[in-house]
């Protein structure tokens, strides 16, 4: 049974503040990580997929880090802001299988 | 682009009853659709991987008979929740994707059940 585990599982920061969260994987078998973002009511959204050791994506204020070879990714949010508030979740991939999902981190942002 | 709905977004029904949940693809083709269940605080569990034309194929644990599920075109896949019971009370959501497994996958915004 693939585990992918996600720290921590919430997470409460002042506006302004820059937060990173964890993704831990199984570093044998790797295909793609993915990250999405799943606000209250609302659709999950992707984010990021990244498949290569060293990758480094950013979209905005949200950047993303990949480690295959120990299986970890972090993912930096830089000057929270309130509408940053949402579930981020993490996906592995082992390429034929389907995704498996984190529990994903709460992120709640305080104005 | 890359939009999912999913309807309804919450129902409730009594207990012996059956439940239909649709989820489309609406500006694009899916090759692929994911039926996904998570319960409080748990991660999203896959429940079955539907393609077009052919018969979903169900992970370990998941009574085909009792949730079925039919993708009867590129933008439409169906499942249904057969007497459905108290312990079927989840949250049901389903993804589209455009090529493989481990690939993107677009979500709906799910359905919450809730048998009385």
């Amino acid at each position: 049974i693939l585990n992918v585990e996600q720290s921590p599982q919430s997470l409460h920061v002042q506006e302004g503040d820059s937060t990173n969260f964890t993704c831990s994987f199984p570093s044998s078998n790797f295909y793609a990580l993915h990250w999405y973002r799943w606000e209250t009511a609302k659709s999950p959204e992707a984010l990021f997929v990244m498949t290569l050791n060293g990758d480094e994506k950013k979209k905005g204020r949200i950047s993303a880090t990949l480690n295959t070879k120990e299986g970890y990714s972090y993912l930096y949010i830089k000057g929270s802001q309130p509408e940053d508030s949402a579930t981020y979740l993490c996906a592995f991939g082992s390429g034929n299988t389907p995704l498996v999902f984190g529990k994903g981190t709460r992120l709640s942002v305080i104005a | 682009g890359a939009v999912v709905s999913q309807h309804p977004s919450w129902v409730i029904c009594k207990s012996g009853t059956s439940v239909k949940i649709e989820c489309r693809s609406l500006d694009f083709q899916a090759t692929t659709m994911f039926w996904y269940r998570q319960f409080p605080k748990q991660s999203l569990m896959l429940m079955a991987t539907s393609n077009e034309g052919s018969k979903a194929t169900y992970e370990q644990g998941v009574e085909k008979d009792k949730f079925l599920i039919n993708h009867a075109s590129l933008t439409l896949s169906t499942l249904t929740v057969t007497s459905a019971h108290p312990e079927d009370s989840s949250f049901y959501i389903c993804s589209a994707s455009t090529s493989g497994m481990a690939d993107t996958q677009y979500f709906g915004p799910g359905t919450r059940l809730t048998v009385l």
